[in-house]
């Protein structure tokens, strides 16, 4: 069956360190993106990608990097210059950035 | 400033009864509304998408409103069940398909 798989579901960080949330699709999707979303609010576009090897800032890059060497694969870094990283993070991927989005599960992210 | 605006913020009602949730948006040039499902702790599920020309799109039980005169929407649900305990989240796309996520309307149903 095709989808979308974030991993872990469930990740710890320490202060001062840097965690890498995995997303990987098998829809043979082109756009993948990375959303943050806190209580009470909207989701907030993190990075995206259009193409395999090309991605753009969002609202909210500062503290995160990315990287799109597969197609089927977008990984996030979340870094120790992200100052309050505590959230659910959502991947997700679309043919192109005018059809629907299929979402992962999501990872939630706790510092410790 | 281009904002999507829910109400309620939440929702309870009995299992079996119809419910409306409202979506007031300024974004403008306007594409297309989206209305997504979100059971708590996963990723959230397509209900509807809407273009500027469709007044009323079903999907089951939902179906989603649009006036894009007064840049409202609204989804209703019938015959609500236990599994339909979500959060209904409303998303504006412009004409450079940037999106803006409302903040959603967490429905709870009870038996």
């Amino acid at each position: 069956d095709g989808g979308i798989t974030q991993s872990p579901k469930y990740l710890f960080r320490k202060e001062g360190q840097n965690v890498t949330l995995s997303c990987e699709q098998n829809l043979n999707h082109d756009a993948m993106y990375w959303y943050r979303q806190d209580p009470g609010q909207g989701l907030r576009l993190i990075y995206y990608s259009q193409i395999v090897n090309d991605f753009q800032k969002g609202d909210i890059a500062e503290g995160y990097s990315v990287s799109r060497e597969k197609k089927e694969s977008f990984p996030l870094t979340v870094t120790s210059a992200q100052k309050n990283p505590t959230a659910f993070y959502l991947c997700a991927s679309s043919r192109a950035k005018n059809y629907g989005y299929t979402f992962g599960s999501g990872t939630r992210l706790t510092v410790v | 400033k281009n904002q999507v605006e829910q109400s309620p913020q939440s929702l309870i009602i009995l299992e079996g009864k119809n419910c409306t949730l409202q979506c007031n948006y300024t974004v403008s040039p306007f594409s297309n509304l989206r209305w997504y499902k979100q059971d708590t702790g996963r990723g959230p599920v397509s209900l509807t998408i809407m273009t500027f020309s469709e007044n009323t799109k079903s999907n089951g039980r939902y179906t989603a409103t649009l006036d894009a005169d007064t840049k409202q929407s609204s989804l209703h649900i019938t015959a609500s069940q236990l599994s339909d305990s979500a959060s209904y989240i409303c998303v504006v796309s412009d004409s450079n398909y940037q999106l803006i996520w409302g903040a959603g309307t967490k429905l709870i149903i009870k038996p």
